[in-house]
C-alpha cells in the first residue's frame, strides 16, 4: 500500500459526459501528478500540482482539467468525454520535486461507452 | 522533448537467471532516472533509481547502470524469482522540466 488513495477504482460512463476523478496524497506529500495508461500510449504524463499551485503540464487535452485543495487532494477533471479516453488514471504523489520518489495510488479505470 | 525507448517489450527467462532490460534516452540534460515495477491491477512502484552523478547503483538483486555519453540505462535483476514477474518501466527526467517521461515498458514473465 503506497498511502496514495484514489477514488472511484472504476468509472463507467458515456461518451459526451463529464467526470472527476478523486486523489489523496501519501501524509506530508505536498506534489501530486496525475498520469493517463492506454494500451497503445503507455503512461503518459498529464499535470503535476505543488502545495496548490500547477508546476508542470504534460499531454493534457483541453478538455481535462486538474486542481488541488488546501487540504492537498487532488482531483482530475475530464469533460466531453470521448471513446479514447478509456484508459487507466493514475495520481501519484511525492514530498515536493519530480527527483522525489513518486508513489502511485491503485488508479482509476475509466470505460467510457 | 524528452524521447525514451525500451527494450525489449517482452522478456521471458527461466527462474534464477538474470534478465537485463535497457532504455535509451534522447535529452543529454536528463539527470534522473527511475525504475518502476508494476504488477497486475496496481500501480507503478519504484524499485530503484539513479542519478546521473553516479554511474551503478545496486539494490540486493537488482542493479541499475547508467552511461551518460552514450545516453542509456539498463535494470539487472539477479537471481530471478518468480514475483519478479511484473511489468517494468524505465523513466527520464530533465531537472527544471519537472516531468518523468516513461518508456513504453517490459513485460518481464519468470518461468519456474
Amino acid at each position: 500500500d503506497s498511502g496514495v488513495t484514489q477514488t472511484p477504482k472504476h468509472l463507467i460512463t458515456a461518451t459526451g459526459q463529464r467526470v472527476t476523478l478523486r486523489c489523496s496524497p501519501r501524509s506530508g506529500d505536498l506534489s501530486v501528478y496525475w498520469y493517463q495508461q492506454s494500451l497503445d500510449q503507455g503512461l503518459q504524463f498529464l499535470i503535476q500540482y505543488y502545495n496548490g499551485e500547477e508546476r508542470a503540464k504534460g499531454n493534457i487535452l483541453e478538455r481535462f482539467s486538474a486542481q488541488q485543495f488546501p487540504d492537498l487532494h487532488s482531483e482530475l477533471n475530464l469533460s466531453s468525454l470521448e471513446l479514447g479516453d478509456s484508459a487507466l488514471y493514475f495520481c501519484a504523489s511525492s514530498v515536493a520535486g519530480v527527483t522525489d520518489t513518486q508513489y502511485f495510488g491503485p488508479g482509476t479505470r475509466l470505460t467510457v461507452l | 522533448g524528452e524521447n525514451v525507448e525500451q527494450h525489449p517489450s517482452t522478456l521471458s527467462v527461466q527462474e534464477g537467471d538474470s534478465a537485463v532490460i535497457k532504455c535509451t534516452y534522447s535529452d543529454s540534460a536528463s539527470n534522473y532516472f527511475p525504475w518502476y515495477k508494476q504488477e497486475l491491477g496496481k500501480g507503478p512502484q519504484l524499485i530503484i533509481d539513479i542519478r546521473s552523478n553516479v554511474g551503478e547503483k545496486k539494490d540486493q538483486r537488482i542493479a541499475v547502470t547508467l552511461n551518460k555519453t552514450a545516453k542509456h540505462f539498463s535494470l539487472h535483476i539477479t537471481e530471478t524469482q518468480p514475483e519478479d514477474s511484473a511489468v517494468y518501466f524505465c523513466a527520464a527526467e530533465n531537472f527544471g522540466n519537472e516531468k518523468l517521461t516513461f518508456g513504453t515498458g517490459t513485460r518481464l514473465t519468470i518461468i519456474p
